[in-house]
């Protein structure tokens, strides 16, 4: 069973407030991805690191969304200006090597509700 | 470019009755393949994982799947449901030069007791 430990599991805000949601990875895992996953279970890939480092992070990331890992504390995620659209469970998963065949361990999620 | 298909967006069986999932996937090449399961206000949990060699592969709580490549498809299986099983089944697969998931849509089980 995962070990990876997400906090708050529940976030409510209301639109143009941050939103920020914390993440401890399995012991020993310096990978660390975060995913959204919407109410039609759909899921996107956020950004990814590598301890402290950024490995990839897509379009939508960059503009409203910062992340970092910064060492010996949690990963963290904030949206700087919530939106409706941004109401969605929020999932935080480390593997150790970070390799495309490597498994991803996952938390519980964040769920946010923008209203 | 890559995709994962689950056909059936529900399934509903019996307790005791065998199931099977149905994932397609696209990609040119053999992706690495996964089942996950999410339970109600949980993440998820990885159930099984291929890549090559037996094309059955073995995974926790009795599931297994099988990869056909003439098919493109990874199809999940159990011989026997349990009603602690019902929970969201997502496909998903990962390829050399990315490590990012893409999973498909899931498929919700609901076991009758």
């Amino acid at each position: 069973n995962s070990k990876v430990i997400q906090t708050p599991r529940y976030l409510v805000k209301g639109q143009g407030q941050k939103a920020k949601m914390r993440c401890i990875p399995e012991k020993g895992h310096p990978v660390v991805f975060w995913y959204q996953q919407n109410k039609n279970n759909e899921f996107k890939f956020l950004i990814n690191f590598q301890n402290q480092e950024v490995l990839q992070q897509i379009d939508m990331t960059e503009k409203r969304f910062s992340a970092e890992c910064p060492s010996n504390s949690p990963c963290s995620l904030e949206i700087q200006s919530s939106e409706a659209g941004d109401s969605a469970l929020y999932l935080c998963a480390s593997s150790k090597t970070g390799g495309h065949q490597d498994t991803q361990y996952f938390g519980p999620g964040t769920r946010l509700l923008v209203l | 470019a890559q995709s994962v298909t689950q056909p059936d967006a529900r399934v509903t069986v019996s307790e005791g009755a065998s199931l099977q999932l149905r994932c397609k996937y696209s990609y040119s090449a053999t992706p690495y393949l996964f089942w996950y399961v999410q339970y109600p206000r949980q993440g998820l949990q990885l159930l099984l994982k291929y890549y090559s060699g037996d094309p059955v592969v073995q995974g926790v709580n009795s599931f297994e799947a099988e990869f056909s490549k003439s098919n493109s498809s990874f199809h999940l299986q159990k011989a026997s449901v349990h009603w602690s099983d019902s929970a969201v089944y997502f496909c998903a697969l990962t390829w050399n030069s990315n490590n990012r998931i893409f999973f498909g849509d899931g498929t919700q089980l609901v076991v009758k007791p």
